[in-house]
């Protein structure tokens, strides 16, 4: 079955510390999403990706990074510059002129603090 | 600003009655309205899109309907699977999806 697949479901972080989520997607979609959820509230866009080697900040992008080397993935980098990475993080995937189309969710990696 | 605005936060029907719900957006450059559902520790699941006001959607128990600058969605006969965070989210031609904080609907059966 085609779909988005995101690892570790869970993750830990030790202070000044680097991790690396990551994504990938079976869909054949060109357009790839990296979401941050924090409790009770709605997603917000981190990083977008409409085509490979390509990609473009979204609302909240400081002190994250990504790659869109390939098109079925699209890793997502919490550095130590986020000071605040507790979160749930979500990966979405779409076809093309993505505005206008619907976006497949991973099952999401909750990462935290230690 | 973009913007999406839910209400109500939250939802606590009966099993058997009907769910109301709503959003409201403010976002430049619109194009549609989605709706997705989220289980809790899981993704949100696209449930629908909606793409010019007056436009309404039936998808099995789930009606929807799309206003100017809003949406409603209504659950019928709602059951204990039905429960779950509501997700409205407006689309951009920017290339972007606004959420808003959504409704969590809880059936009490």
């Amino acid at each position: 079955d085609g779909g988005i697949t995101q690892s570790p479901k869970y993750l830990f972080r030790k202070e000044g510390q680097n991790v690396t989520l990551s994504c990938e997607q079976n869909l054949n979609h060109d357009a790839m999403y990296w979401y941050r959820q924090d409790p009770g509230q709605g997603l917000r866009l981190i990083y977008y990706s409409q085509i490979v080697n390509d990609f473009q900040k979204g609302d909240i992008a400081e002190g994250y990074s990504v790659s869109r080397e390939k098109k079925e993935s699209f890793p997502l980098t919490v550095t130590s510059a986020q000071k605040n990475p507790t979160a749930f993080y979500l990966c979405a995937s779409s076809m093309r002129g993505g505005y206008n189309q619907p976006q497949h969710f991973g099952d999401g990696t909750r990462l935290s603090i230690l | 600003e973009n913007q999406v605005e839910h209400s109500p936060h939250f939802l606590g029907p009966q099993q058997g009655d009907v769910a109301s719900m709503s959003c409201t957006y403010s976002v430049s450059r619109f194009n549609n309205l989605q709706w997705y559902r989220q289980n809790t520790g899981m993704g949100p699941k696209h449930l629908l899109s909606m793409y010019s006001a007056g436009y309404e959607k039936q998808k099995g128990r789930l009606n929807a309907t799309l206003l100017k600058n809003g949406s409603s969605l209504y659950i019928t006969a709602v059951q204990p699977e039905d429960s779950a965070t509501y997700f409205c989210a407006a689309s951009s031609n920017t290339g972007k999806l606004i959420f808003g904080q959504g409704t969590t609907l809880q059936v009490k059966p």
